[in-house]
């Protein structure tokens, strides 16, 4: 089973920021945090990934809470083409669990 | 850059046949798995190589098996096919797998099978 929660659906307005939670209250202290989001049938794509610190790059930035036990997906301005399927995946190594994830639709 | 490639991209296969899906990794990525997901399903890992040895298994039935050869591409091997197998294959990649840490796995288009 997976070891995160996410909230089912999103709806953000385009340019505008999206920002996707996670819980993950079980990690373990060398497990990281991955994101990765699938539009329709297409391979998941990675976006971010983080340990500790907060973690920026050109797609996203990466909030995981001082405790580890949350994170947040940020997308800074959110366009069409960002509608997809979220996953947050906790995971040491190579064993990854994919779970419901969010939803997020770009509203025009 | 150079993506991880699949072939076919779509697989039609009666009952009780066989299939092979192929799966060829980004240059240089010596680590291989491969996920399974069904319709409006989430994807499911079924196996790992790292190093033309398996490194990991998951949900893989037996009637499946994979490996990994000498140029890191990998087969997935499906026999006695049934309905339920009718999927969406997918294939990642990543950099070498030496226990554990943070390694971004890179997902290939997939193949979509049908089983009739």
């Amino acid at each position: 089973d997976a070891k995160t929660t996410q909230p089912t659906s999103m709806d953000c307005a385009e340019g505008r920021a999206a920002n996707l939670p996670c819980n993950h209250s079980t990690i373990s202290g060398n497990e990281y945090v991955y994101w990765y989001r699938q539009i329709h049938s297409q391979g998941p794509q990675y976006i971010i990934h983080g340990l500790k610190n907060n973690e920026t790059n050109e797609m996203a930035s990466l909030i995981i809470t001082e405790d580890r036990k949350s994170s947040t997906l940020i997308l800074p301005h959110a366009t069409l083409r960002d509608t997809a399927v979220y996953y947050c995946i906790v995971a040491y190594g190579q064993n990854f669990v994919f779970g419901p994830g969010t939803r997020l639709s770009v509203l025009p | 850059a150079a993506g991880v490639i699949q072939s076919p991209r779509h697989l039609i296969k009666e009952k009780r046949e066989t299939a092979t899906l192929k799966c060829y990794p980004i240059p240089r990525h010596d680590t291989v798995y491969w996920y399974q997901q069904g319709p409006g399903q989430d994807p499911q890992f079924l196996i790992s190589f790292y190093e033309k040895m398996q490194s990991d298994k998951g949900s893989i039935p037996d009637r499946f098996s994979a490996q990994q050869f000498s140029d890191y591409h990998s087969e997935l091997n499906m026999s006695s096919l049934e309905l339920g197998d009718s999927a969406l294959y997918f294939c990642a990649s990543s950099l070498g797998v030496v226990g554990g840490g943070s390694y971004e796995q890179y997902f290939g288009p997939g193949t979509r099978l049908t089983v009739t």
